[in-house]
């Protein structure tokens, strides 16, 4: 059972800080991993990928892997309210073809003015 | 990234009914999928739609109740058969675009509700 979990939330922070979210996965061999921004009402959004142990830095945001751990994290600097949305954490799992990722329940995230 | 439509965006239907979705991208792709995103769900991959073969389906979906069609390698459909009402959510068409990366793109998803 390939699982990726997330706390759903909801993570409310002001406006200006900084925004952390989280994801753990089961399938230690996982590869890929990915972050998605989804508004409501709307499709996902791809916001970050990463591939290997360490930070990636994308603007504001900062996607965290942490392989040994399996853990994965999002942190979002200078929220802004534009940034609510709900955040889906997705992972590849080890032997997976490309583009069958498993995808947590997503934590809905609201940035206050 | 590549531009991914999908018609129709929603729709209602009866159920015992059935709905073809499609799905058209604007450049040729290799990979694509189709996902569902039940209300309050994260997102479960229905199949793979392979080109000149049939799709590949995941574990809890079947071909007679999600038939899909992939005739080339710009443009795919998902029939929904025999709709029930727990068949209401979003269906989701989506692509791979660079294989080295394996970022997934969606389209604007198919909201379906059946009464």
């Amino acid at each position: 059972q390939k699982e990726v979990e997330q706390n759903s939330g909801p993570l409310s922070v002001p406006e200006g800080a900084i925004a952390s979210l989280n994801c753990t996965y089961s399938d230690r061999g996982s590869q890929s991993f990915f972050w998605y921004r989804q508004y409501s009402g709307k499709s996902p959004e791809l916001i970050m990928s990463i591939y290997s142990n360490g930070d990636k830095e994308d603007g504001r945001f900062t996607a965290q892997l942490n392989k040994a751990s399996q853990y994965v994290s999002l942190l979002i600097r200078d929220s802004q309210p534009s940034d609510s949305a709900t955040y889906l954490c997705a992972v590849n799992p080890r032997g997976s073809t490309l583009g069958r990722l498993y995808f947590g329940r997503g934590t809905q995230l609201t940035v206050w003015p | 990234s590549a531009v991914i439509s999908q018609k129709p965006s929603r729709d209602i239907c009866q159920r015992g009914t059935s709905l073809t979705i499609q799905c058209q991208v604007d450049s040729q792709v290799t990979m694509m999928f189709w996902y569902r995103q039940q209300p309050g769900q994260s997102l479960t991959l229905i199949a793979t739609a392979n080109q000149g073969s049939e799709a590949t389906y995941e574990s809890g979906f079947v071909i007679d109740k999600f038939p899909i069609s992939r005739p080339n390698l710009t443009f795919s459909t998902l029939t929904v058969s025999n709709m029930s009402p727990e068949d209401s959510s979003i269906y989701l068409c989506s692509v791979v675009e660079r294989e080295v990366t394996g970022e997934l793109f969606f389209g604007e998803g198919s909201r379906l509700t059946v009464l």
